[in-house]
């Protein structure tokens, strides 16, 4: 089972800063925080991942809160393109054959 | 970032045939791949990790018998839909990480759909 919880979907207007929760209240101290995306059709996207500390790339920014049990995706100036199906994972990344366990995500609806 | 590779992108096959879909690590090398079904609106479904020169091991309800893997190189997993039928279409999808690499995501491929008449 999954062993995060997401809104079903949200929306945001095209530049503003889409915030995107997810509660993941049962992490283990080895366990990072993963994102990806899903736009229609097409294989999941890896966007970023954390373990405590924030942290930000060129395509968003990751904001974990002190006690891990919760954190929250910004995309900072979203675009159309940005519309798409985002998970929250949890995993221990220090070993790479982890399964990876798709919860239901939350659809993000960008208007125009 | 790392790329990986399906083929083919989508795939129409009459019921009682066989298709095969193949994954590619395209510019590093995977022990582990694992391969996911997915049907329409709803989340990807682990059916099944794929493990290099062993056997894959399967999720539970996943038919290890209609849905062959076969994982014979660093690069490349196979999964075979055997005497498919039209609850088997769906979008399949695999992914893999870097052995000793830098990197720690997993990366996905484009995925395959099948459509099965």
């Amino acid at each position: 089972d999954a062993k995060t919880t997401q809104p079903t979907s949200m929306d945001c207007a095209e530049g503003r800063a889409a915030n995107l929760p997810c509660n993941h209240s049962t992490i283990s101290g080895n366990e990072y925080v993963y994102w990806y995306r899903q736009i229609h059709s097409q294989g999941p996207q890896y966007i970023i991942h954390g373990l405590k500390n924030n942290e930000t790339n060129e395509m968003a920014s990751l904001i974990i809160t002190e006690d891990r049990k919760s954190s929250t995706l910004i995309l900072p100036h979203a675009t159309l393109r940005d519309t798409a199906v985002y998970y929250c994972i949890v995993r221990a990344t220090m070993n790479r054959d982890d399964k990876i366990i798709f919860g239901k995500g939350t659809r993000l609806h960008i208007l125009p | 970032g790392a790329v990986v590779s399906q083929h083919p992108s989508r795939v129409i096959c009459k019921s009682g045939t066989s298709v095969k879909i193949e994954c590619r690590s395209l510019d590093f090398q995977a022990t582990t791949m694992f391969w996911y079904r997915q049907f329409p609106k709803q989340s990807l479904m682990l059916m099944a990790t794929s493990n290099e020169g062993s056997k894959a091991t399967y999720e539970q309800g996943v038919e290890k018998d209609k849905f062959l893997i076969n994982h014979a190189s660093l690069t490349l997993s196979t999964l075979t839909v055997t005497s498919a039928h039209p609850e088997d279409s769906s979008f399949y999808i695999c992914s893999a990480s870097e052995v000793g690499g830098g990197n720690t995501e997993a990366f996905f491929g484009q995925g395959t759909r099948l459509t099965v008449v």
